[in-house]
């Protein structure tokens, strides 16, 4: 099976920095991706990883480590409207590629 | 959204009713799935498909049955509905390309079962 670890709940301030990190155990890692989520709404895509290294777009990084089973996803320059819940999710080759998502991480932006 | 849509987008059931869950998208992705989400549980997989009449069972199958008969629809049914699958459903499609893929989600069905 699959762990996938990550913090409940954050807070930061607006025009800030914060990094969601992300920890995993898979036997045949292909991918990780992140995604945000309103409440009450659906979740949407943010980034997608396979290899090691920063992808960067716009205010929104994602970095990922395999040998470490370690990713983050790095908001900057926080915005009220970033107040959100962030879902690492992991896909397992050795699973049939089949998608694990972690508990999610909420994210509130104060003033 | 990938042109993603799901029908009813809200449900009121009795438990022990046959209850089907749309998914329909317009652009000929060839990878569906259906998840529940549930708070303390995050998102998990209840079935998907990989093409015309090719399905799998994810991680919370039981009591659900799924069909596809043809590309753009996805069709989710509990078979005879508990209280325990009162949850919010989304339909989820898989784009690929070279090595990068994207998983873009529906807006959600709301089920409630009375």
């Amino acid at each position: 099976g699959q762990n996938i670890d990550q913090p409940t709940e954050m807070t930061a301030t607006e025009g800030a920095i914060v990094q969601i990190n992300c920890t995993y155990q898979t036997s045949g890692f292909n991918g990780l991706f992140w995604y945000q989520q309103h409440a009450g709404e659906a979740p949407t895509f943010l980034s997608y990883n396979v290899l090691d290294g920063l992808e960067e777009k716009g205010r929104f990084s994602s970095f990922l480590s395999r040998s470490k089973g370690y990713s983050y996803l790095l908001l900057k320059e926080l915005q009220m409207k970033d107040s959100a819940s962030y879902l690492c999710a992991v896909r397992d080759a050795a699973a049939g590629n089949k998608l694990t998502f972690g508990g999610g991480t909420r994210v509130l932006v104060k003033p | 959204d990938a042109g993603i849509t799901q029908s009813p987008r809200h449900k009121v059931t009795e438990t022990g009713t046959p209850v089907t869950l749309r998914c329909h998208q317009t652009e000929n992705h060839r990878y569906m799935y259906w998840y529940r989400q549930d708070p303390g549980h995050g998102l998990r997989l209840i079935h998907y498909s990989y093409g015309v009449k090719d399905t799998d069972k994810g991680e919370v199958s039981d009591g659900y049955s799924v069909s596809r008969s043809k590309t753009e629809d996805f069709l989710l049914t509990l078979e005879s509905a508990t209280s325990s699958q009162t949850s919010v459903y989304f339909c989820a499609i898989s784009e690929i390309m070279d090595i990068q893929e994207t998983q873009y989600f529906g807006p959600g069905t709301r089920l409630l079962v009375l």
